[in-house]
Order: structure tokens, then sequence, then C-alpha cells
């Protein structure tokens, strides 16, 4: 079956700006998330969302948001673009909504975004 | 705070040996560990996971170990191949919710 689909894959963008990321998860899968990697920082996680509900939320600024749909594709949003928020950006789906149990968390390719 | 921590510099060797990468932790009981494997420009793939009640697992080339008392795991790839050659990160899971933890990741080069 088809893999966690990231769009788009690369994307520059202006400071000031807004972004919009795009995650379709694994077919039957619920909980999505969305984590930030850098060099510095490497992969931090950003939220988590489980029946359209968000579930966990990183440590990052309001700018970051997100949502998910009734169908469980997701969307994340940064506002207001600063140079540091340029990074891959990865989504990761997974059947469950974690219990402790051990499910497989599969990820996307990540979407490269820039601010120039 | 919570800390992860794995070699930082990269981890070199000869194909057919056995490469063994560590994962330090603090200030966190996971529930489970998972380490996967990253190469350049893509997503990370998972390779295993160990639960907390799990002293090691296995899978084809791969194992893993977990010590919860020393907040440790070692993650070993047996009879080396060049095609292993990728960052490798350890994740830490919490008993509920997929918010996982990721250390630094190690760099191995595998060399033929």
């Amino acid at each position: 079956k088809a893999g966690v689909t990231q769009t788009p894959r690369y994307l520059i963008k202006t400071r000031g700006q807004q972004v919009t990321l795009s995650c379709s998860p694994i077919s039957g899968h619920r909980s999505v998330s969305w984590y930030q990697q850098t060099p510095g920082q490497g992969l931090q996680f950003l939220f988590e969302y489980f029946s359209e509900t968000q579930r966990n939320k990183g440590n990052f600024p309001g700018r970051f948001s997100g949502r998910q749909f009734s169908n469980s594709r997701s969307e994340m949003n940064v506002s207001t673009l600063e140079l540091g928020d340029s990074a891959l950006y990865l989504c990761a789906s997974s059947s469950i909504a974690g219990t402790g149990s051990g499910n497989t968390i599969y990820f996307g390719e990540g979407s490269w975004l820039t601010v120039v | 705070s919570q800390k992860i921590e794995q070699n930082s510099e990269a981890l070199n060797i000869q194909e057919g040996k056995t490469a063994t990468l560590t994962c330090n932790y603090t200030n966190y009981s996971p529930a489970y560990l998972q380490w996967y494997r990253q190469d350049p420009g893509r997503g990370p793939v998972f390779l295993l996971l160990i639960r907390e009640n799990e002293k090691e697992k296995r899978k084809e080339r791969l194992k893993v170990t977990f010590d919860t008392t020393l907040k440790q795991s070692l993650f070993h790839i047996t009879a080396s191949q060049p095609a292993d050659s990728a960052t490798y990160l350890c994740a830490l899971a919490p008993y509920a919710g997929n918010m996982l933890t990721f250390g630094g990741g190690t760099r191995l080069m595998v060399k033929p």
C-alpha cells in the first residue's frame, strides 16, 4: 500500500510569508504527527493529531499550527516565516494513537522548506 | 529536561565487521525505544522497536538491547555492508501518544 505522502517536496518562501504543508497518511492510519528536522536541533516533535483532535504539542511558538481532516489527511501551517524555520518537515502516521503497545510509526519523505 | 545522546561522531568500520551504536538517555521513562535509519534527504525508516520490559530484540542482521537501569540501548549491525551506510536515530516513546523524542543520530560509514 502507498506510504505517507507529503506535498510539496521542496519550496522556497520569503521571510514574513506563510506556508502550508500537506500530509496524506497511510490508508487506515488515524494518527498523524509532524516533526521538524534541522542540522542544529535534529528531529523535534511539533504536534500529533488523532481523529481530528490535537493530542500532543511540542515546544514550538504559536506560529506553527496544524489540523487534521475527517479523512485523516493533515496540514501544518507556519505563519510569519523566519529564516530559522528553514528545515525538513516530516509527517509520520500510525494506525493507533499510541498506548505504549509499540505501534510502528511511518515517516514520509518530508517537505524541504527554505526561507530566504 | 529529557536528554538523549548518541555518538555524535561518525562511526567508520570495515565491511563484514559488527557496528555497535549507542543511545543513552536521562530524565525519561520510555514505554519503548525505536531505531530508525535515515538516508540523506529522505525520511527516517523504522527498523526495530523494543519495549521497556524487553532486554533484546533481533531482526535479520540487526540486534538491539535495552537496559532501563543503565538508561541505554545498543544497536548492532552484524556482517555490515557498504549499503548499511546511513544515519541511525534512536527515539524514545511515551506510554500514551506518538510523540517521539529523537537522539541526534550517528552516521555510520561502512568501507568496502
